[in-house]
């Protein structure tokens, strides 16, 4: 356990439909940020948000819209999806106090029908 | 752009061997390395890191070493477990990225009994 919990584990969705991506970090974290994870290639980042403020949209189409209510939650909601958007979608935490380190969560498995 | 890469996309090692996980980069500026380990089905661990004012970091049967001269770096894994089968990639954080990482795209280790 790394103290970043994801829910749901397994996601499939239709392109017309909307849902959402929850994350929840356990170690009073100020950074957290979400990744996309597609096979045989490596995390591509999408949106960091530091104590609660996005500070990076790594041109991620409107489609995705993230959330960060406080400094230990981040969603990411999802709506008209397209089937190249399915891959394991990841969460990541940072201490921001001058460390690097990001901890991950387990990742949401997308399926876009 | 620069970016992480690593030299071998799998390696097959026998149980109780050791293994040497590659990568390159091509940031100078990089100051900061994490190595991840991901098994299927879950997100990345983080499993030892090492700054740039270093060149060997030894943790529980890993040990990092960095060659800044030719921008490499490698993990070590002393008497290779099949608990250790999974993908490893490295991470570097560039100086004055705010805090941003580039990740490699990861080799698959497979432990051999």
């Amino acid at each position: 356990e790394t103290g970043v919990t994801q829910t749901p584990r397994h996601l499939v969705m239709g392109m017309t439909n909307k849902k959402s991506l929850k994350c929840e970090q356990h170690l009073g974290h100020n950074a957290m940020y979400w990744y996309k994870q597609s096979a045989k290639k490596p995390l591509e980042l999408m949106f960091v948000y530091n104590f609660k403020e996005q500070t990076e949209n790594n041109s991620v189409p409107s489609r995705f819209s993230p959330e960060c209510p406080n400094s230990s939650h981040l969603f990411l909601h999802l709506h008209t999806l397209q089937p190249e958007d399915s891959a394991l979608y990841l969460c990541a935490s940072r201490s921001g106090q001058g460390k690097e380190t990001q901890y991950f969560g387990p990742g949401t498995r997308l399926l876009v029908l | 752009g620069e970016s992480v890469g690593l030299h071998l996309p799998t390696l097959s090692v026998q149980e109780g061997d050791n293994s040497i996980i590659n990568c390159a980069y091509s940031n100078s500026a990089s100051d900061y390395f994490i190595w991840y380990k991901q098994e299927s089905g879950k997100g990345p661990q983080f499993i030892i890191d090492i700054r740039s004012n270093m060149d060997k970091r030894q943790g529980q049967r890993v040990t990092v070493l960095l060659n800044k001269t030719v921008k490499h770096l490698s993990l070590q894994i002393a008497a290779t477990q099949p608990g250790d089968s999974a993908v490893y990639f490295c991470a570097e954080n560039i100086a004055g990225s705010a805090r941003q990482l580039t990740f490699g795209s990861g080799t698959q280790l497979t432990v051999l009994p």
